[in-house]
């Protein structure tokens, strides 16, 4: 089945730094992707929404200047994390739906972002 | 703005029984409703879909149901087993996709 690859897994940096994780659709296009972040105990929460070749979508309350979103290709969604602090330290992870909304979404394994 | 809420938010059971999860929403408005299941540290893995045009799917022990009408689904887990110790998300599809927090549900041996 379709399958969706997200790296790193895990993710250490210092204060100040950036990070980015990527997303990758393996055996389909992907025309939507989704971010969410995690904090502990707490739901997953959307960040924004990527449509390949736009800009995307953020919702209330996130910096899009701070968490980048690029989706260059059908195949490939990227966040970085600019000028990461602690308290971005969070589960990030991404999902991915092919060709029309009814399109089951695939969800990429995650990554465990910890600044120091 | 969709509202997605899950009932129970924990759940602890014996090995054995059966047991419903309830995910509801306030919007009816859907293209598809999604259960998952996370795992401590681990990412989703999708359990069932369902689309708004349907009224249930099932797979294997697990039964998810959808009203549309009413804003509510549930997911019917038989014969529960240790295994099935997670956090079970339900997702709502409309324009982007909405999750609850999750019924954390533990299978006593």
């Amino acid at each position: 089945g379709a399958v969706v690859s997200q790296h790193p897994s895990w993710v250490i940096c210092k204060s100040g730094t950036s990070v980015k994780i990527e997303c990758r659709s393996l055996d389909f296009q992907a025309t939507t992707m989704f971010w969410y972040r995690q904090f502990p105990k707490q739901s997953l929460m959307l960040m924004a929404t990527s449509n390949e070749g736009s800009k995307a979508t953020y919702e209330q309350g996130v910096e899009k200047d701070k968490f980048l979103i690029n989706h260059a290709s059908l195949t490939l969604s990227t966040l970085t994390v600019t000028s990461a602090h602690p308290e971005d330290s969070s589960f990030y992870i991404c999902s991915a739906s092919g060709v029309g909304r009814n399109e089951k979404l695939f969800f990429g394994s995650g990554t465990q972002l910890s600044v120091l | 703005k969709q509202e997605v809420t899950q009932i129970p938010a924990a759940l602890s059971v014996p090995e054995g029984e059966n047991l419903v999860l309830n995910c509801s929403f306030t919007d009816s408005a859907i293209y598809n409703l999604q259960w998952f299941r996370q795992d401590p540290g681990k990412g989703l893995t999708s359990l069932l879909l369902i689309q708004s045009s349907q009224r249930e799917q099932t797979s294997g022990r697990l039964n998810a149901s959808l009203d549309k009408s009413s804003g509510r689904s549930t997911l019917y887990i038989a014969a529960s087993q240790p295994g099935d110790s997670a956090t079970y998300l339900c997702a709502v599809a409309s324009n982007d996709m909405r999750f609850g927090a999750g019924t954390r549900l533990t299978v006593k041996p």
